[in-house]
């Protein structure tokens, strides 16, 4: 079965810009979660979605938000973009819901570089 | 709140070597225990997790990891390490209240031939 997909792999945008992920996760897994991934921060978590409702955020700032679907699939929004949001973001999805332990499939990520 | 250690930076075996991968937790509760693996460029690969029961799970790759509570340890080892285990590699315990997983630092293995 396919994997979790994230779009696009690669982005590099200008300070100030505003930015959106996409991540369609593993056909029936209706939780996604979302990280954050630097040198040097390692592994931050954003925030996970079940069912279309927001069960968690991680300590980010507003310009960070998220979303999901319908269908599961979920997309992530930064606006006023920093040097520092310049980061692999992660989207991982689970069958089981928020904190049951299932363990994540991750996707592959998007490098976003802001210029 | 919950964290996890992971001692080694950087470890570096020969193929074929044996392979052991630390890690230590804090948790207050009966911790979801769980090891990555990265490779350059993608993202993590669920190895194995510990939830209850027997404290010695077998993962893929032939990875296994044991549970300590005792020591708040869930050590990855492996008997034969191979080339194509060069990568990073992920501990991480599940806050099963707050719904998230805290990674650590990770440890970066390099196989020498």
């Amino acid at each position: 079965k396919a994997g979790v997909t994230q779009t696009p792999r690669y982005l590099i945008k200008t300070r100030g810009q505003q930015v959106t992920l996409s991540c369609s996760p593993i056909s029936g897994h209706r939780s996604v979660s979302w990280y954050q991934q630097t040198p040097g921060q390692g592994l931050q978590f954003l925030f996970e979605y079940f069912s279309e409702t927001q069960r968690n955020k991680g300590n980010f700032p507003g310009r960070f938000s998220g979303r999901q679907f319908s269908n599961s699939r979920s997309e992530m929004n930064v606006s006023t973009l920093e040097l520092g949001d310049s980061a692999l973001y992660l989207c991982a999805s689970s069958l089981a819901p928020p904190g049951q332990g299932d363990g994540y499939t991750f996707g592959s990520g998007t490098r976003l570089t802001v210029v | 709140a919950q964290s996890v250690t992971q001692p080694d930076i950087h470890i570096t075996v020969s193929e074929g070597a044996s392979l052991e991968l630390r890690c230590n937790y804090s948790y207050g509760a009966t911790p979801y225990l769980f090891w990555y693996v990265q490779s350059p460029g993608q993202g993590l690969q669920l190895l194995l997790k510990y939830f209850s029961g027997d404290t010695l799970v077998q993962g893929i790759k032939g990875f296994e990891a044991e549970f300590k509570r005792s020591q708040s340890s869930f050590n990855l080892r492996k008997p034969s390490v191979h080339w194509s285990d060069a990568a990073e590699y992920f501990c991480a315990v599940l806050n099963t209240n707050a719904g998230k997983s805290t990674f650590g630092d990770g440890t970066t293995l390099t196989v020498k031939p």
